[in-house]
């Protein structure tokens, strides 16, 4: 079955300072791969998404992603973070096929230091 | 104009009640979904609705029952609510299924006292 790793619960990082979230995936193929953001009292929001091609991905708000085969993995970065990116960050999982079931990581909480 | 849409998105009822909460999406999606979320922020699926069909049910209590009128639509009726339904419930869509891109509610706060 396929599952999803995100080892930091908490993150805290000074404004203006770079940042990586991590991300490990299990699935027996390639993966389609997620990031969301969700922000208190909010529904979640996709940052980014790789399906296929080239592995670092662009996404909003000045995130990006690198999906790196070898190490199962699907780190999201931002080289300066900002006081309004404090958040709850989600990587997810998933693939083509109806009966496909979205997996998501448990999240990693953003705490943003000024 | 927003995109998925619930309602109501406070609940605060008594164990042993029924209640319903209301899904739509006006961006022509196919596909749906009703996720719980608990107080440690974790995300599970419940169910997954494509074209009003029935595709993901995942070890949901049968008290949980979802009903998709017509593929913009899908509510959640809970019946005798317990301690444990206390969660936020939120609602999304895709375009397809397997996986796709999803667009999330706001979210549903159920409390019950």
């Amino acid at each position: 079955a396929q599952s999803v790793t995100q080892p930091d619960i908490h993150i805290t990082v000074s404004e203006g300072a770079s940042l990586e979230l991590r991300c490990n995936y299990s699935y027996g193929a390639t993966p389609y791969l997620f990031w969301y953001v969700q922000s208190p009292g909010q529904g979640l929001q996709l940052l980014l998404k790789y399906f296929s091609g080239d592995t670092l991905v662009q996404g909003i708000k000045g995130f990006e992603a690198e999906f790196k085969r070898s190490q199962s993995s699907f780190n999201l970065r931002k080289p300066s973070v900002h006081w309004s990116d404090a958040a709850e960050y989600f990587c997810a999982v998933g693939a083509s096929g109806g009966s496909y079931i979205p997996t998501f990581g448990r999240g990693t909480s953003l705490i943003v230091h000024p | 104009d927003t995109a998925v849409s619930q309602t109501p998105k406070y609940l605060v009822t008594q164990m042993g009640n029924d209640k319903s909460i209301k899904c739509e999406q006006n961006l022509g999606h196919d596909t749906m979904y009703w996720y719980k979320q608990d107080s440690k922020k974790f995300l599970k699926i419940m169910f997954s609705y494509n074209n009003k069909e029935l595709i993901i049910n995942e070890t949901v209590p049968n008290r949980f029952s979802p009903k998709s009128p017509d593929k913009a639509h899908l509510n959640l009726h809970i019946n005798s609510l317990e301690l444990g339904d206390s969660a936020v419930y939120f609602c999304a869509s895709s375009p397809g299924t397997g996986g796709q891109p999803q667009h999330f509610g706001d979210g549903t706060r159920l409390s019950i006292l």
